[in-house]
């Protein structure tokens, strides 16, 4: 079926350490996009990309990092410059069209910093 | 980039309809206004988008005012299930950059 495929789901790192969270679509689609969720907050842009390598910072970039290398795959890496990682992490792409591109989004990826 | 505004939470009875509000007051001529909702710890998930005119689909109405400064989405027969978040966005017409508001907690009640 097509979607989204975000991993691991729950993943726990300690402090100072880099990881990445994986993002894979196929759909088709041209753009992909990273948005962190806090508790009981909504979802704030990090980083998008309209086009293979091509991605544009969002409101919270800072201490975050993508690549687009694929259409398919969009990884986010979280750094250990980000001071306040534990968030939860939802991955989305669209067709870029006028009239359709909805967001599709994938189920998350939940980081917890110990 | 236009920014949504939207009531925290509302509260609805089992089978009335849920008329939830945005407020949209940048919006630029070339912003469509999309619609999602997000069950606890899902993914969200896309209901209705519109750019001037009412839009109707098998989940919702969109009603976009004339000035596009507002708009509300109706959920004709609201269910327990319709429990969620909802959140208004914008989206910039020559642009692939989606801008979530605050959203609105939607607790329909038995």
């Amino acid at each position: 079926d097509g979607g989204i495929t975000q991993s691991p789901k729950y993943l726990f790192r300690k402090e100072g350490q880099n990881v990445t969270l994986s993002c894979e679509q196929n759909l088709n689609h041209d753009a992909m996009y990273w948005y962190r969720q806090d508790p009981g907050q909504g979802l704030r842009l990090i980083y998008y990309s309209q086009i293979v390598n091509d991605f544009q910072k969002g409101d919270i970039a800072e201490g975050y990092s993508v690549s687009r290398e694929k259409k398919e795959s969009f990884p986010l890496t979280v750094t250990s410059a980000q001071k306040n990682p534990t968030a939860f992490y939802l991955c989305a792409s669209s067709s870029g069209t006028a009239n359709t591109g909805e967001l599709f989004f994938g189920e998350g990826s939940r980081l917890t910093v110990l | 980039d236009a920014k949504t505004t939207q009531p925290p939470s509302m509260d609805c009875a089992e089978g009335r309809a849920a008329n939830l509000p945005c407020n949209n007051s940048t919006i630029s001529g070339n912003e469509y206004v999309y619609w999602y909702r997000q069950i606890h710890s899902q993914g969200p998930q896309y209901i209705i988008h519109g750019l001037k005119n009412n839009e109707t689909n098998e989940m919702a109405s969109l009603i976009i005012t004339e000035d596009r400064k507002s708009s509300t989405l109706i959920l004709p027969h609201a269910t327990l299930r319709d429990t969620a978040v909802y959140y208004c966005i914008v989206r910039g017409g020559g642009t692939y950059k989606y801008i979530f508001g605050t959203g609105t907690r939607l607790k329909v009640l038995a």
